[in-house]
């Protein structure tokens, strides 16, 4: 299993332009998040998914966009990139029917620069 | 208000102590979950060790074992027997409800071992 891959690994976008981070994993888990990491500040989410076809927005939302049209991919798009979305982007996904023992596994991270 | 506060932004620990990360946590939730992760310089997020609301006993995983004093609402995580390799950043977080997969992040530890 390659678990959960992230690509780019690193991206520089100016400010206004779009852009999409792609997410996938070979585990067939049901469950898939983005979350965005900043100094100080943990990580936060921004939208996540329980299944193919179902979406919604986590904490930060705002500028972003996800669908989830198969089980494996979970892609998130940069509308209009603005230097506030500097930031880590790690991917997430877990089996969603574990219950309390559920575990998220974590991709390796899209370093994000937005002059 | 903040879900999980993590007090400690960075810690120095001696090749072979312990070393004791807090972890305080707010939930109203009677079924919660918390987890620890590390990240180390290379950015990944790796999952330690988890804890269930309703597990009688801390959870122990080789040399990391959660002190978990649910009166007190903390999960402190201790590492035994530090080694160098034990150097990265620890993150603390939480899931609420039995099934609502999404985690709350604390702000992280950073801990430093030292030759």
């Amino acid at each position: 299993n390659a678990g959960v891959t992230q690509t780019p690994k690193f991206q520089v976008l100016k400010t206004g332009q779009s852009m999409t981070l792609q997410c996938a994993q070979d585990m067939n888990h049901e469950y898939m998040s983005w979350y965005r990491q900043d100094p100080g500040m943990g990580l936060r989410l921004i939208h996540y998914s329980v299944g193919a076809g179902i979406t919604d927005q986590g904490e930060v939302p705002n500028g972003y966009n996800v669908s989830r049209s198969t089980t494996e991919d979970f892609p998130l798009r940069l509308l209009s990139a603005a230097p506030s979305q500097t930031s880590v982007y790690f991917c997430a996904s877990s089996y969603g029917d574990r219950g309390e023992q559920e575990t998220q596994y974590f991709g390796p991270g899209t370093r994000l620069l937005v002059l | 208000a903040q879900k999980i506060t993590q007090t400690q932004p960075g810690m120095f620990v001696q090749e072979k102590e312990a070393v004791t990360l807090d972890c305080t946590y707010d939930t109203s939730d009677p079924s919660y979950g918390l987890f620890w992760y590390k990240q180390p310089s290379s950015g990944e997020m790796i999952f330690l060790i988890y804890q269930g609301s309703y597990d009688q006993q801390n959870a122990t995983e080789g040399r990391y074992s959660l002190n978990f004093q649910k009166a007190r609402k903390s999960a402190n995580l201790v590492i035994s027997a530090s080694q160098l390799g034990d150097s990265a950043m620890y993150f603390c977080a939480m899931r609420e409800g039995q099934n609502d997969y999404k985690l709350s992040f604390g702000a992280g530890t950073t801990v430093t071992v030292r030759a």
